[in-house]
């Protein structure tokens, strides 16, 4: 299958900065996706990666690394309402769906 | 505008039963998606549609799934013969290309 790995829950404080990893395999890769999931809410795009580096857009940043198989989200100046599961989804070659991984809860202390 | 709204957002079944779960897509949104999300896990891919063509229905758990979108509008997923393994939260995602997906707030289906 084409599993998608990311850590199941973090915790950090207020103010400060978190790094969420997401690895996968990288055969057939084509695009990986951010989204943001609060509790019994919808998920809601954060970012898109395709190519590698780093994207930023405000107080988030998504980097990729295609030979790694890597990504990972940055969130800087945690707020509280930044405790939500964050979900990396990749899309592969030959198909529209998207693979998502379990998620990562975080949990943002004041 | 409008988002993705679906239809019922919870919904109670007994074992056996059928039921259908709708989706309305954003308007002019090709590309509809039907995911299936278990507690505290990822969104898994059920199937797809462009228009009304279901061009992938890959993730479709058994013949007792049935998704259909006769109009390349609103979407249906029927589950015939509920079982206990069915409940979870079905969501429905429209696009209006292949770089984001805007979801619904899904269908909380539990089986007892």
């Amino acid at each position: 299958g084409q599993n998608i790995d990311q850590p199941t829950e973090m915790t950090a404080t207020e103010g400060a900065i978190v790094q969420i990893n997401c690895t996968y395999q990288t055969s057939g890769f084509n695009g990986l996706f951010w989204y943001q999931q609060h509790a019994g809410e919808a998920p809601t795009f954060l970012s898109y990666n395709v190519l590698d580096g780093l994207e930023e857009k405000g107080r988030f940043s998504s980097f990729l690394s295609r030979s790694k198989g890597y990504s990972y989200l940055l969130l800087k100046e945690l707020q509280m309402k930044d405790s939500a599961s964050y979900l990396c989804a990749v899309r592969f070659e030959g198909g529209q769906n998207f693979v998502f991984g379990p998620g990562t809860r975080l949990s943002v202390l004041p | 505008g409008a988002g993705v709204s679906q239809s019922p957002r919870y919904k109670v079944a007994k074992r056996g039963q059928d039921v259908a779960l709708r989706c309305d897509p954003i308007s002019g949104h090709v590309s509809l998606f039907w995911y299936q999300q278990a507690l505290g896990q990822g969104p898994e891919f059920l199937t797809y549609f462009q228009n009304e063509a279901q061009l992938d229905k890959s993730g479709l758990p058994s013949d007792r799934f049935f998704a259909e979108r006769p109009e390349g509008s609103v979407s249906t997923l029927k589950i015939q013969r509920t079982q206990q393994e069915d409940s979870a939260v079905y969501l429905c995602a429209s696009s209006p290309s292949a770089y984001e997906q805007y979801f619904g707030p899904g269908t909380r289906l539990t089986v007892t």
